[in-house]
């Protein structure tokens, strides 16, 4: 079990560049999550997938795009890279039990020169 | 949203015990209190979860007053290793809208030998 994995670990962007993050989870969990983390900050909530098939807006948004491809891949989207957009992003994925873990990729460093 | 206030950092010595609090004045009915750990260049890792009074397992003890507009996570015999960020999340509340996520900035918790 690899749990959630992100590719790429670490990737530099040009203003306006495009790119995609991906995520992928082998424990068949239901709900996938992105969020990014700003230098000495919290994690803020981009979108989430309670489903297969549904997507739905977090706290910031703005900017980002999302996919659920399948039960297991849930990608994020940068279609115009800004500098405000440098951070670590981490995917989450979640079971439908009553224990509300979730579990947490190892993160991908992007930087928006 | 249910926003959670913590405070920003601790010390402690190895072998006490730590009690981190988080306030989160407006708790909603359905919501959960959830812990995290986050060690530098990795993803957060659960800790601990609770809805009301006393909820413990391995590694930690979390207490929920009454009101639950409080909660204070309990590290007995801290270590080392236990050098982290704890984050304290409100929401996911089971069956409902998981948009609600709101991670605090985190304690800082600092364990010298």
């Amino acid at each position: 079990n690899a749990g959630v994995t992100q590719t790429p670990k670490f990737q530099v962007l040009k203003t306006g560049q495009s790119m995609t993050l991906q995520c992928a989870q082998d424990m068949n969990h239901n709900s996938m999550y992105w969020y990014r983390q700003d230098p000495g900050m919290g994690l803020r909530l981009i979108y989430y997938s309670a489903s297969e098939g549904t997507t739905d807006k977090g706290e910031v948004p703005n900017g980002y795009n999302v996919s659920r491809l399948n039960k297991r891949e849930f990608s994020l989207r940068l279609e115009s890279a800004a500098p405000s957009q440098t951070s670590v992003y981490f995917c989450a994925s979640r079971g439908t039990g009553a224990d509300n873990e979730q579990f947490f990729g190892p993160g991908t460093r992007l930087t928006v020169l | 949203l249910a926003k959670t206030t913590q405070p920003i950092s601790m010390d402690s010595y190895e072998g006490q015990e730590v009690n981190i609090t988080c306030s989160h004045n407006n708790i909603a009915t359905n919501d959960y209190i959830t812990w995290y750990q986050q060690f530098p260049s990795q993803g957060p890792r659960f800790i601990i979860q609770g809805y009301k009074t006393k909820v413990t397992n391995e590694v930690a003890s979390l207490f929920i007053p009454a009101d639950r507009k409080s909660s204070t996570l309990s590290l007995p015999r801290v270590s080392l290793s236990d050098t982290a960020v704890y984050y304290c999340l409100v929401g996911l509340n089971y069956g409902g809208s998981q948009g609600n996520l709101i991670f605090g900035k985190g304690t800082k918790l600092s364990v010298k030998p």
